[in-house]
């Protein structure tokens, strides 16, 4: 079974500039995740999709920060503007329904805002 | 709202025994997991308590305690693989039921 594919792996762009990051969950899980994890830190939920619905995007800032799931599979998360605080790994993770508790995740990607 | 602590560092020798603690506060609650997740990369999952007790997996045991908002996971017959972070997670009730809230983590460092 394919896991959690995310690209790109490592991203580094300057302040204000824009990002976009990409993830592809595993076949048949309805339920998406996307989390910030700072250095040092656990993962921080941004936003969870249920199929292509948004459940929770509470912490997720939207002055800057969107995210979609058009189709219910593959999910973007795209910072516009960036600032020096973003810099941080992007996690994707998804899971069953029924399995909250046991989430698959990608192997992230690092960005940093110079 | 939910609050999770954990040691932030433990180191333990290799074939030896290690148990990393995690203390909870939630307003609802319906479990605790376990992730594991090396230097770069990604947590994968270990463990899940809902109810009281322990749970056993291998070398790695989980435990809850509902009442007293507490958790350990021991790892026996430590290997200098197991060095990583360990992240407790906890799934809380309504709402939050759908979402995991991770501590900061627990960094194992095992030596020989």
């Amino acid at each position: 079974e394919a896991g959690v594919a995310q690209s790109p792996r490592y991203k580094i762009i300057e302040k204000r500039q824009s990002v976009a990051f990409w993830c592809n969950p595993i076949s048949g899980h309805a339920t998406l995740y996307w989390y910030q994890q700072i250095l040092g830190q656990g993962p921080k939920l941004l936003i969870q999709f249920q199929n292509n619905g948004v459940v929770d995007d509470s912490q997720l800032p939207k002055d800057r920060f969107s995210a979609e799931r058009l189709k219910g599979v593959d999910s973007t998360l795209k910072i516009q503007p960036a600032k020096l605080e973003d810099s941080a790994v992007y996690l994707c993770a998804s899971t069953l329904e029924d399995r909250v508790y046991e989430q698959y995740f990608g192997p992230g990607t690092r960005l940093t805002v110079t | 709202g939910q609050s999770l602590e954990q040691p932030s560092e433990v180191t333990a020798v290799e074939g030896a025994i290690v148990q990393i603690n995690c203390t909870y506060q939630t307003s609802g609650f319906y479990g605790l997991s376990w992730y594991q997740q090396h230097d770069g990369g990604a947590p994968t999952f270990l463990s899940y308590n809902a109810l009281d007790g322990l749970e056993e997996t291998g070398r790695f045991s989980s435990f809850l305690s509902r009442s007293k908002g507490y958790s350990y996971l021991l790892l026996k017959e430590l290997q200098m693989k197991d060095s990583a972070s360990y992240f407790c997670a906890v799934r809380g009730s309504g709402a939050g039921s759908y979402q995991l809230t991770f501590g900061k983590g627990t960094k194992l460092s095992v030596i020989p």
